[in-house]
């Protein structure tokens, strides 16, 4: 069973900040997601990689396989970003049908 | 965009009786999954279904949690007979069959209250 890790548990930083997320994980994996989800409880994927670096507007997601480690990176931070960052990985086993395993999130705060 | 819908949005339910939430997933997918999460912890995986059977399921999916395809929309979870620690969101989530992403489009939850 893969064990899901993530730090910091909560940040809270200012406007403007470089954000860093990490998250590890015990047991090789097919793809690693993230996720974000807001106050509302609604779920939104951000990322999911396999290999190497994503980018998507302000948001930055690597992960390194051999480390087993996933890093989500928020540049020229906003109070809108203010969510819970989760990480979850799909099983090595290739198929479509498997479920997520999820960490237990990092619950970001952005103050103006 | 497309998106995942769910009904309803909040339920409130008595300990014992049975409760449907129900999904509507993207339309050309053919991967869909059920999640749920108790209050302040992580989300869990209860099942995934493809091809109009249960792919694969979590210790938490017993015999009181049942999934049904009732039509061609529809992805539908019932939990038989309630329990108080059934009160958490459950989320219905979807993916496309494709080879190269498997990423899943995860609906805006129903919130489950059993007392």
């Amino acid at each position: 069973k893969n064990e899901v890790e993530q730090s910091p548990q909560n940040l809270t930083a200012q406007e403007g900040e470089f954000i860093t997320i990490n998250c590890s994980y015990s047991v090789g994996i097919s793809a690693l997601h993230w996720l974000q989800q807001h106050p509302g409880g609604g779920i939104v994927s951000l990322f999911m990689l396999s290999s190497g670096k994503k980018k998507h507007g302000r948001l930055i997601a690597t992960i390194n396989i051999q480390e087993k480690h996933s890093s989500l990176h928020i540049t020229a931070s906003h109070p809108r970003d203010s969510a819970v960052y989760i990480c979850a990985v799909s099983p090595y086993s290739g198929g479509g049908a498997d479920g997520l395993t999820f960490g237990k999130g990092t619950h970001l705060i952005i103050q103006p | 965009e497309p998106e995942v819908t769910q009904t309803p949005s909040h339920q409130v339910t008595q300990m014992g009786q049975e409760v449907i939430l129900r999904c509507v997933p993207i339309s050309n997918h053919l991967y869909f999954y059920w999640y749920r999460q108790i209050l302040g912890q992580k989300v869990e995986f209860l099942v995934s279904f493809y091809n109009n059977e249960i792919s694969e399921k979590s210790e938490i999916f017993d015999d009181q949690f049942s999934v049904e395809r009732p039509d061609g929309s529809n992805f539908t979870l019932k939990i038989r007979s309630t329990k108080l620690e059934d009160s958490a969101m459950y989320f219905c989530a979807s993916s496309a069959a494709d080879l190269l992403s498997y990423e899943q489009y995860f609906g805006p939850g129903t919130r489950l209250t059993v007392t």
